[in-house]
């Protein structure tokens, strides 16, 4: 199984900070990754995908960059909003298991 | 715009079944190339991918549930369904399911349902 590792587990910031959250993969995923945000009592929003790819709808502010075993997920100018969870998640192949980090919550400092 | 809802009991007993349902709307459970998976979330935990179907009823799972899980699909009903069996409380969580492609991204979500297993 291919294992995905986020850091920080949790993160301090404030209103127009700039974020930056890591996910490291245990085996080269090329550029099959993507990124969610999940507020609570919410199911998860799509914000990256194939690493750098902003879905249709998502705010500029997010941005995705990586390939191989590292990626980063960056929010620039940090909303109200965007306080929330972010997971990532690894998408290879069709062959199981589809893999999410355990996750980044990001904190009104 | 393509919605995802899913339904079933809130309450299962220990080594009971765990039966859900997706019903999707505003598009075709049989448009080609559009995967329906599973995903759970443990209160205050991560996610964890369950399995995924193909309308054609395809399937792929997680080797860690494998044994105990069947999802399947009813294209007349534009619905998808996760059998989990032998459940324990380990198996508590909210259910999601969720459209992607192969090997990709979830892009639609359901709201998600929780189910907790209790006596």
């Amino acid at each position: 199984d291919i294992q995905m590792t986020q850091s920080p587990s949790t993160l301090s910031a404030s209103v127009g900070d700039r974020v930056t959250i890591t996910c490291r993969a245990s085996q080269s995923i090329s550029t099959w990754l993507a990124w969610y945000q999940q507020r609570p009592g919410e199911a998860p929003k799509l914000l990256i995908y194939k690493a750098s790819n902003l879905q249709s709808g998502v705010p500029s502010r997010f941005s995705g960059s990586g390939s191989g075993t590292e990626f980063t997920l960056t929010i620039n100018s940090l909303q109200p909003d965007d306080f929330a969870t972010y997971y990532c998640q690894q998408y290879k192949s069709n062959s199981p298991p589809l893999t999410f980090g355990g996750g980044t919550k990001v904190e009104i400092k | 715009q393509l919605q995802l809802q899913e339904s079933g009991p809130g309450l299962v007993k220990p080594s009971e079944t765990l039966s859900l349902t997706c019903t999707v709307s505003g598009g075709s459970i049989s448009s080609n190339s559009y995967y329906w998976g599973w995903i759970r979330q443990p209160p205050g935990k991560g996610l964890d991918w369950i399995g995924s179907i193909y309308y054609t009823g395809s399937t792929y799972y997680n080797p860690a549930l494998k044994s105990r899980v069947t999802i399947s699909v009813d294209t007349s009903k534009n619905q998808v369904s996760l059998r989990l069996d032998s459940v324990t409380a380990a198996d508590t969580a909210v259910y999601y399911c969720a459209k992607h492609f192969a090997a990709a991204h979830f892009d639609y979500w359901g709201r998600g349902t929780l189910v907790t297993v209790s006596s």
